[in-house]
């Protein structure tokens, strides 16, 4: 199956700059490249994703970018708010079967 | 739409007992998996279905069997409860790959502690 990596696996920022977290995974064939939030206590939750056709996408405060030649992808969060604190997950997968990275987590300090 | 329902939400096993997590879906996903949840482990496949009649072992199917009837329910079941299935347990559901796209729907979680 996919080998896939995260860094870092904990995180802490001020409230109010910017957070990268990086995914590394090993299946060349890939094509589809979601992040995941989940919040203490919930279920994980799709925040943004990407497919292969493209380098960059981005949603109000949230972006990714994809690396398909160096097999990494990316989320960045701008402007940070506590709200943010959680811990994220990457996903990459053809489609057909679905490995998660061992997550981010994320501290906010207001 | 519910979305994916899982239950029971807890329980509590004794060492040996066997039980059965159930995992429905209204959104008429073809693809269904379950994960554990483990502190420092992230999310680990046990084991997933492509559609109905046919399912496969993930990351750690070891001691869980599932499942698929039909296209809505996909039912883990622990055959020998061990201390070391104390986790949390999701259910997910996706279209699959295509158009439709490749997002994972989770249930609520299922918080299982074997005693």
């Amino acid at each position: 199956g996919e080998n896939v990596e995260q860094h870092p696996s904990t995180l802490s920022v001020q409230e109010g700059d910017s957070a990268v977290i990086k995914c590394t995974y090993s299946d060349s064939a890939s094509n589809y490249f979601p992040w995941y939030k989940q919040e203490l206590g919930k279920r994980p939750q799709l925040i943004i994703d990407i497919r292969s056709n493209v380098g960059e996408k981005k949603d109000q405060r949230i972006a990714v970018t994809l690396n398909k030649t160096a097999k990494h992808f990316s989320l960045h969060i701008t402007e940070t708010q506590p709200e943010d604190s959680a811990v994220y997950f990457c996903a990459p997968n053809t489609g057909n079967q679905f490995y998660f990275g061992t997550g981010t987590s994320l501290t906010v300090i207001p | 739409n519910a979305g994916v329902t899982q239950t029971p939400k807890f329980q509590v096993l004794k060492t040996g007992q066997s039980m059965t997590l159930q995992c429905a879906q209204d959104m008429n996903h073809e693809y269904m998996s379950w994960y554990r949840q483990d502190p420092g482990m992230g999310l680990r496949l046990i084991h997933y279905s492509v559609g109905a009649g046919i399912t496969d072992q993930g990351e750690v199917p070891n001691g869980y069997n599932v499942s698929r009837s039909t296209t809505e329910d996909f039912p883990l079941r622990l055959l020998s409860a061990a201390p070391s299935q104390t986790s949390v347990y999701f259910c997910a559901s996706s279209y699959g790959p295509g158009e439709r796209g490749n997002t994972i729907y989770f249930g609520e979680g299922s918080w299982l502690t074997v005693v």
